[in-house]
């Protein structure tokens, strides 16, 4: 158990529709990563926030948003699903450490098994 | 620009067998360098982790990895496999920051008995 939690883990929607996962990361972990897992696309790195801000966007769609609250949960919201996103959502969070490398060490949850019919 | 690269798509070894999964990566300074797993419907556990000093580096569940400057290379090794080593592993790279983080394509393990 790596500490991180998600939910749910399991999700079953229609195309068009809006979806909200959500992500806790270990305790006093400041950054909040997300991954986008297909079998067709490999493991894809969607965005980063720390300590609340955005500090990096990846291969992140304009129908996907993130945010991180001030308890530095964060949530991943999915809007207009198309049957292409269908996939695994890891959310991996870091700690603050400033030892060189610590902060780089990403720590996984289960995931969220998205699909979209 | 950072990269990492898994040449192996899958391997299949024998319980008992040693095992090397190779990884290849590109990047200018020395990076920080992870082997992570994933068992089937499950998240990415860490392996292990290289940031600097002794370039031979030991892990968790008897798994080590060598860094290999001149090569390029990180690769993971096990001396003897068990059944429940069966996987996906992963191999990444990263930089400052943590958001540079780039992950191989992955090499999925199958253990014969």
């Amino acid at each position: 158990d790596s500490g991180v939690t998600q939910t749910p883990k399991h999700l079953i929607t229609a195309t068009g529709q809006r979806v909200t996962l959500r992500c806790s990361p270990r305790s006093g972990d400041l950054s909040v990563y997300w991954y986008q897992q297909s079998l067709d696309q490999g493991l894809q790195f969607l965005i980063q926030y720390y300590n609340g801000e955005e500090r990096a966007k990846g291969n992140i769609l304009e129908r996907f948003s993130a945010q991180q609250f001030p308890d530095l949960h964060s949530e991943l919201n999915l809007s207009s699903l198309e049957l292409g996103d269908s996939a695994l959502y890891f959310c991996a969070s870091s700690p603050p450490s400033r030892t060189s490398g610590e902060q780089e060490t990403q720590y996984f949850g289960p995931g969220t098994r998205l699909l979209v019919l | 620009a950072q990269s990492v690269t898994q040449p192996d798509i899958h391997i299949t070894v024998s319980e008992g067998a040693s095992l090397e999964l190779r990884c290849n990566y590109s990047y200018g300074a020395t990076p920080y360098l992870f082997w992570y797993v994933q068992s089937p419907g499950q998240g990415l556990q860490l392996l292990l982790k290289y940031f600097s000093g002794d370039t031979l580096v030991q892990g968790i569940k008897g798994f080590e990895a060598e860094f290999k400057r001149s090569q390029s290379s990180f690769n993971l090794r096990k001396p003897s496999v068990h059944w429940s080593d069966a996987a996906e592993y992963f191999c990444a790279v990263g930089a400052s920051g943590g958001f540079k983080t780039i992950f191989g394509a992955g090499t999925r393990l199958f253990v014969k008995a």
